[in-house]
């Protein structure tokens, strides 16, 4: 099992769709998890920290599921500009600690 | 968050030769780390440089092919030595927030080599 997984995808969506993503991890010790998107040809830059509380922030929110090793991505109202590669990130923050990247969900949305 | 500076920003190279990316960090940071992502395909870390001492390199990278530069808090280089096409890839500079502040991982811009 990849310590990090990830659907590829494509998800492709109209302009105005929610979507969602989800990414499932195996270190149950882990203790910091982000959101990263990644444009073609460039590097991937934050997107959200995920909290165990969740957190939103306008049409992204994030959920943590401890009890089932998940994180997930909501996207509201997608946008054109939406149009990315969301890479999972988990860090385990225990010793020898070593942020984790999933492979990433390609999202299209088209008008 | 600190601000990366990679250069170069890209480059086309011979097979056989070798080419060294700098990365200059606007603060001193602790954790500096080399990434690879290839066509394609997700991040995979080369390694963590160390100030003062040999870099931590991961599972299929060795020191011979990837030697690591870190000789303060705020610069470090990687050199990929001995180019073959398989080495065509975007390498990434990063840095790490300190551990209380949520552990989160910046990149520069990044390099983006092509081996021919």
């Amino acid at each position: 099992r990849k310590e990090v997984e990830q659907d590829p995808g494509p998800f492709n969506v109209p302009e105005g769709a929610t979507v969602a993503f989800n990414c499932t991890y195996s270190n149950s010790a882990s203790q910091s998890f982000f959101w990263y998107r990644q444009d073609c040809r460039k590097e991937p830059k934050l997107l959200m920290s995920v909290y165990s509380s969740g957190n939103e922030d306008g049409r992204f929110t994030a959920q943590l599921n401890r009890a089932s090793q998940y994180i997930s991505l909501l996207i509201r109202d997608s946008k054109l500009s939406d149009s990315a590669t969301y890479l999972c990130v988990v860090n385990p923050r225990t010793g020898g600690f070593k942020t984790i990247f999933g492979a990433g969900t390609r999202l299209f949305v088209k008008a | 968050s600190a601000v990366i500076s990679q250069k170069p920003s890209r480059d086309i190279c011979q097979r056989g030769t070798s080419l060294t990316i700098q990365c200059q960090v606007d603060s001193q940071v602790t954790m500096m780390f080399w990434y690879r992502q290839q066509p394609g395909q997700s991040l995979t870390l080369i390694a963590t440089a160390n100030q003062g001492s040999e870099a931590t390199y991961e599972s299929g990278f060795v020191i011979d092919k990837f030697p690591i530069s870190r000789p303060n808090l705020t610069f470090s280089t990687l050199t990929v030595s001995n180019m073959s096409p398989e080495d065509s890839s975007i390498y990434l500079c990063s840095v790490e927030d300190l551990p209380g502040a949520g552990n989160t991982i910046y990149f520069g811009e990044g390099s983006w080599l092509t081996v021919v």
